[in-house]
């Protein structure tokens, strides 16, 4: 089976930085993907890490590490905006659909 | 263009009733899903098309019945619906077999069974 866990809050001020962490449990693993989700909205792509090592795509970065699986989404120069449900995901065993975890309520105060 | 549209955005329906939601992709993505999204709780894949074959089904209930009728096109067919299938229909595409974790996602379909 496949299973992810993340914290299901995580609070902020603007201008801060925020670490979202994922463990992983999966069978046949070929990367870790987060998706950033508000209220009322659909899911958006932000990554993709298949390789250890960090991505960095803007204020947004994301870090994979297999040997640990284990993985986090990093939110620099936090803002309003950001408040929003972020999820890693990984592919099924087929290799045909993401698995979502539970999803982080990120909260970003002035 | 990197847009998956949806049609309605809502739908109220009553349990006799039969409708259809549809969606639809111009990016050359030759994997469709659907996918069923409740309240506070992360998307749950339902079904998977790839190459306008159902490849996943994932033990949805028959009153829920997807159709592929090209690579662009995708619909699921409502019938008989329960009050707790309510929810946010989900949309999305990506390129085939999906290794690269990436998918686009639609607006999605908010339905209400009443």
């Amino acid at each position: 089976g496949q299973s992810l866990e993340q914290p299901s809050e995580v609070t902020a001020v603007e201008g801060a930085i925020v670490q979202i962490n994922c463990t992983y449990q999966t069978s046949g693993f070929y990367g870790l993907s987060w998706y950033q989700q508000h209220d009322g909205g659909a899911p958006t792509f932000l990554s993709y890490n298949a390789l250890d090592g960090l991505e960095e795509t803007g204020r947004f970065s994301s870090f994979l590490s297999r040997s640990d699986s284990y993985g986090y989404l990093l939110l620099q120069e936090l803002q309003m905006k950001d408040s929003a449900s972020y999820f890693c995901a990984v592919i099924n065993q087929a290799g045909t659909a993401l698995i979502f975890g539970k999803g982080t309520t990120l909260s970003v105060s002035s | 263009d990197t847009e998956v549209t949806q049609t309605p955005k809502h739908l109220v329906m009553g349990m006799t009733n039969k409708k259809s939601l549809k969606c639809e992709q111009h990016m050359g993505h030759r994997a469709m899903y659907w996918y069923k999204q409740k309240a506070k709780k992360p998307p749950e894949l339902m079904f998977v098309y790839s190459y306008e074959k159902l490849s996943i089904n994932e033990s949805v209930p028959s009153r829920f019945s997807p159709e592929c009728p090209n690579s662009s096109l995708l619909n699921l067919h409502l019938h008989a619906l329960q009050p707790e299938d309510s929810a946010l229909y989900l949309c999305a595409s990506s390129q085939e077999g999906d290794r690269g974790g990436e998918q686009y996602f639609g607006p999605g379909t908010r339905l209400t069974v009443t």
